[in-house]
């Protein structure tokens, strides 16, 4: 089945530090979203990216639809206190399933000692 | 509030129990969705609802699991004789008709099974 690799798995962040992660597919996706979920609440949708090449921005968040259409990244300019929580990438292929978000294991954002 | 609720946030019920899980998706989203994640994975798929019509289940969904959206608006998840693997965080997700891919999730209900 499709699966998505995100990486990295974690990282620590001091504030103002910009973040970087990725995700990526043996497979397609003709969607890419961004989630943020915090510990013992649901994803929250931060971003969708719908085409090859995409770039969009939400505040801070920037993500980007890769052309291949096998993976998307996601950085965090000037990170504060509030972006700690798992990051998640979930991408959708119309071709297996119009209802079926294929998600990736996360990547959790944590504060450096 | 407009989002997505679910009820209850926690259940803890023991092993052979029935249980049930209720979803209020956001007014007006005709697409309706369930997903079970477990510790340090991300949600997986269960199954989804167009209005009333159940259009899609996933192999996760064994014949213990049922679920209903009967007047296309408020949905439950029932999981018969629970299990101890059936312990995890059961995810509901509604979108629209202009932005289906746009799933916007509620708080999850927490279940554990004793």
């Amino acid at each position: 089945g499709q699966q998505l690799n995100q990486s990295p798995q974690s990282m620590f962040i001091q504030e103002g530090e910009d973040v970087s992660m990725n995700c990526t597919s043996s497979s397609i996706f003709n969607t890419w979203l961004w989630y943020k979920q915090d510990p013992g609440e649901g994803p929250v949708l931060l971003i969708a990216l719908y085409k090859a090449g995409e770039l969009t921005s939400n505040g801070r968040l920037t993500a980007q639809f890769g052309i291949t259409r096998k993976d998307s990244f996601l950085n965090i300019s000037a990170s504060i206190p509030s972006d700690v929580g798992i990051y998640f990438c979930a991408g959708l292929n119309y071709g297996g399933s119009q209802g079926n978000l294929i998600f990736g294991k996360g990547t959790k954002l944590s504060v450096k000692p | 509030d407009t989002g997505v609720s679910q009820d209850p946030r926690h259940k803890i019920t023991k092993r052979g129990q029935n249980v049930t899980f209720r979803c209020d998706p956001i007014s007006e989203h005709n697409r309706l969705y369930w997903y079970r994640q477990t510790l340090g994975q991300g949600p997986e798929f269960l199954t989804y609802f167009q209005n009333e019509a159940q259009l899609e289940k996933s192999r996760l969904l064994s014949d213990r699991f049922s679920a209903e959206r009967p007047k296309g608006s408020f949905s439950t998840l029932e999981i018969q004789r629970t299990e101890q693997g059936d312990s995890a965080m059961y995810l509901c997700a509604s979108s629209d008709s202009l932005a289906t891919d746009e799933q916007f999730f509620g708080p999850g209900t927490r279940l554990t099974v004793l």
